[in-house]
């Protein structure tokens, strides 16, 4: 079956980096989409990724191993507003997402 | 984890026809269900917000004659486009939440296409 597995819960500190790791079992993969969701709001687009390498984007950067099945999303100086749940999707050769359970980011002062 | 599946997963409709969508929790109550559109690579838009039983939320500048929403039962929720336009081709994603947790499941999407 497909899947997808990242961390359930991470914790970090204000101003320190934290990488949230992702793998996935697919039938075929067409691109890998990171979400950052807070509580009780719509998911906001941080990164697409569908070819092997790093992509960075502020103080947030995007991973991903097409070989290894897997992707990692860096966050560096953390703040508080980052607390948050960070959603692993990626697109399967029909197209669709296979969404992962989502890492939920704790940050401490 | 929760599942959650839509139906179909791709459709192809002509230019003034409606098409359903379904979005069904598979193994769980879903209190609440969301309504996403997702835009080439990019963003998830919320359109709509709908509570079992009662009428569906619409965020602002979705329309709600168009873009019909029913959440009849905790397990189900369905979309349905109305006099579709090639520019409601997209990809339609549903979420669910349970009444315990804030929690989104996300579905696999659908892809319309109008021609």
């Amino acid at each position: 079956g497909q899947n997808i597995d990242q961390p359930t819960e991470m914790t970090a500190t204000e101003g320190a980096i934290v990488q949230i790791n992702c793998t996935y079992q697919t039938s075929g993969f067409n691109g890998l989409f990171w979400y950052q969701q807070h509580a009780g709001e719509a998911p906001t687009f941080l990164s697409y990724n569908v070819l092997d390498g790093l992509e960075e984007k502020g103080r947030f950067s995007s991973f991903l191993s097409r070989s290894k099945g897997y992707s990692y999303l860096l966050l560096k100086e953390l703040q508080m507003k980052d607390s948050a749940s960070y959603l692993c999707a990626v697109t399967d050769s029909n197209y669709q997402l296979i969404w992962g359970a989502g890492t939920k980011l704790i940050i401490k002062p | 984890g929760a599942v959650v599946s839509q139906h179909p997963s791709r459709v192809i409709c002509k230019s003034g026809t409606s098409v359903k969508i379904e979005c069904r929790s598979l193994d769980f109550q879903a209190t609440t269900m969301f309504w996403y559109r997702q835009f080439p690579k990019k963003s998830l838009m919320l359109m709509a917000t709908s509570n079992e039983g009662s009428k569906a939320t619409y965020e602002q500048g979705v329309e709600k004659d168009k873009f019909l929403i029913n959440h009849a039962s905790l397990t189900l929720s369905t979309l349905t486009v109305t006099s579709a336009h090639p520019e409601d081709s997209s990809f339609y994603i549903c979420s669910g939440a349970g009444s315990s947790d804030y929690e989104q499941y996300f579905g696999p999407g659908t892809r319309l296409t109008v021609t």
